[in-house]
């Protein structure tokens, strides 16, 4: 059963526009969420991540809402930037989790255009 | 280099072949991670080390996968009598501590394919 979805394959958006990239999950032990981002031929990276106790953190263009009783989270990306084209992949930790392996998304493609 | 590296970085393979996929984590790094990506799909977790500890290998497919880190440093993940099914990208990844909500960081990966 796939515990983080991401039900968006692609995304294209135009440059200076808000981009916003989804993500369900159905695990309610989750308490910890990352987004990833990777170019091709490269390992993923770190992008932002945000704890259950919170709803929303912010690190410069990118924001990531928490919504938990939806269980739902987004990341915002604004304004976007063709540089920001990439897979993005939302990923899950919870309690019980040893060393905090990641479960991760699909991956959602975003195109930004100049 | 500061980062995590893994070699080879492309390894085709007949089926039936064993194959070893190297990763070095960065330097001083406790945790260790591996990951398997088919194509089109979101990494999946394998195996985790903290040290030369294997603490959590539920992620492994099948008895022919095997990893190790015995010195607590590099790691290597074998695979024995592949299959067209192994085809993927085995990523690594590292952590400093061993703390649930330490930042991994990743390597490029190794493309496997099996023929």
């Amino acid at each position: 059963d796939q515990q983080v979805k991401q039900n968006s394959p692609s995304l294209s958006v135009q440059e200076g526009r808000i981009s916003i990239l989804n993500c369900d999950y159905t695990n309610s032990m989750f308490d910890y969420f990352l987004w990833y981002k990777k170019y091709p031929a490269e390992g993923p990276t770190f992008l932002i991540s945000i704890s259950s106790i919170k709803d929303k953190n912010e690190d410069g263009r990118f924001t990531v809402f928490l919504n938990k009783s939806a269980k739902h989270l987004s990341l915002h990306i604004v304004p976007s930037q063709p540089g920001d084209s990439a897979v993005y992949f939302c990923a899950a930790s919870g309690v019980g989790n040893q060393g905090g392996k990641l479960i991760f998304g699909q991956g959602t493609e975003l195109s930004v255009k100049p | 280099g500061a980062g995590v590296s893994q070699s080879p970085r492309y390894k085709v393979a007949k089926r039936g072949q064993d194959v070893a996929l190297r990763c070095d984590p960065i330097s001083g790094h406790v945790s260790l991670f591996w990951y398997q990506q088919a194509l089109g799909q979101g990494p999946e977790f394998l195996t985790y080390f903290q040290n030369e500890a294997q603490l959590d290998k539920s992620g492994l497919p099948s008895d022919r996968f095997f990893a190790e880190r015995p010195e607590g440093s590099v790691s290597t993940l074998k695979i024995q009598r592949t299959q067209q099914e192994d085809s993927a990208v085995y990523l690594c990844a590292s952590t400093s501590g061993g703390g649930r909500t330490d930042t991994q960081y990743f390597g490029p990966g190794t493309r496997l394919t099996v023929l």
